[in-house]
């Protein structure tokens, strides 16, 4: 069974500053790798989506690593500002087109 | 397109009736997916659909519940009867092929 983990839980940034976001995966049998942002009481938005031949993926301030063999994914966001506060979520597809999800590393970056 | 569509958006209910939840996916996607999200135990997979046939249904919890799609653009998700420990936020999720997955904005159900 595929089993992700996101650490830490939850960290308070000051503005400005960079976010390292870690997660990680027990197979390394996977076909992509998806991060998503949550607001409070809102559902899902995709921020970037690595496939597995891949390593990484950017999309303006966000930038996503892959490291399949290690079972590895970082998610960076430079120069963080207060509009990123909001718990984001790592996902991996595997299997039967089956996606495993992390619990989340619920950000808040103070002004 | 407008996304994935959910209604309810917010469901109360006693415990013993039924709930039904609704979803239509982003037009032209040819699977759709029904999660669950808890505090304690995250978002999980409950069932998923490839055009409008059932493939993967080992996360439904129990017989109580059940889902349908009775054709590309509408599914339901059924709890009869709901129980307290039912509540929790539940999303329908679609994506053409088995690529980038699209969620909706998910219908929070309370039972009491």
């Amino acid at each position: 069974k595929q089993e992700v983990t996101q650490i830490p839980a939850a960290l308070s940034v000051p503005e400005g500053e960079n976010l390292v976001l870690n997660c990680s995966f027990t197979d390394s049998a996977i076909y992509n790798l998806q991060w998503f942002r949550q607001d409070p009481g809102k559902g899902l938005t995709s921020l970037l989506l690595i496939q597995s031949s891949q390593r990484e993926q950017t999309s303006g301030r966000l930038n996503a690593s892959l490291d399949k063999s290690s079972g590895r994914s970082t998610l960076y966001i430079a120069a963080s500002q207060p509009g990123d506060s909001a718990t984001y979520l790592c996902a991996v597809l595997y299997g039967n087109n089956r996606l495993a999800f992390g619990k989340g590393n619920q950000v808040v970056v103070i002004p | 397109d407008a996304g994935v569509i959910q209604s309810p958006r917010h469901e109360v209910t006693e415990m013993g009736q039924e709930v039904t939840l609704r979803c239509k996916p982003i037009s032209g996607h040819d699977y759709l997916f029904w999660y669950r999200q808890t505090m304690m135990r995250g978002l999980e997979l409950l069932i998923y659909f490839n055009n409008n046939v059932p493939i993967d249904d080992s996360g439904m919890p129990e017989d109580r519940f059940s889902a349908k799609m009775p054709n590309a653009s509408f599914s339901t998700l059924k709890i009869q009867p709901s129980e307290p420990r039912d509540s929790a936020v539940y999303f329908c999720a679609s994506s053409l092929l088995i690529y980038e997955q699209y969620f909706g904005p998910g219908t929070r159900l309370t039972v009491t």
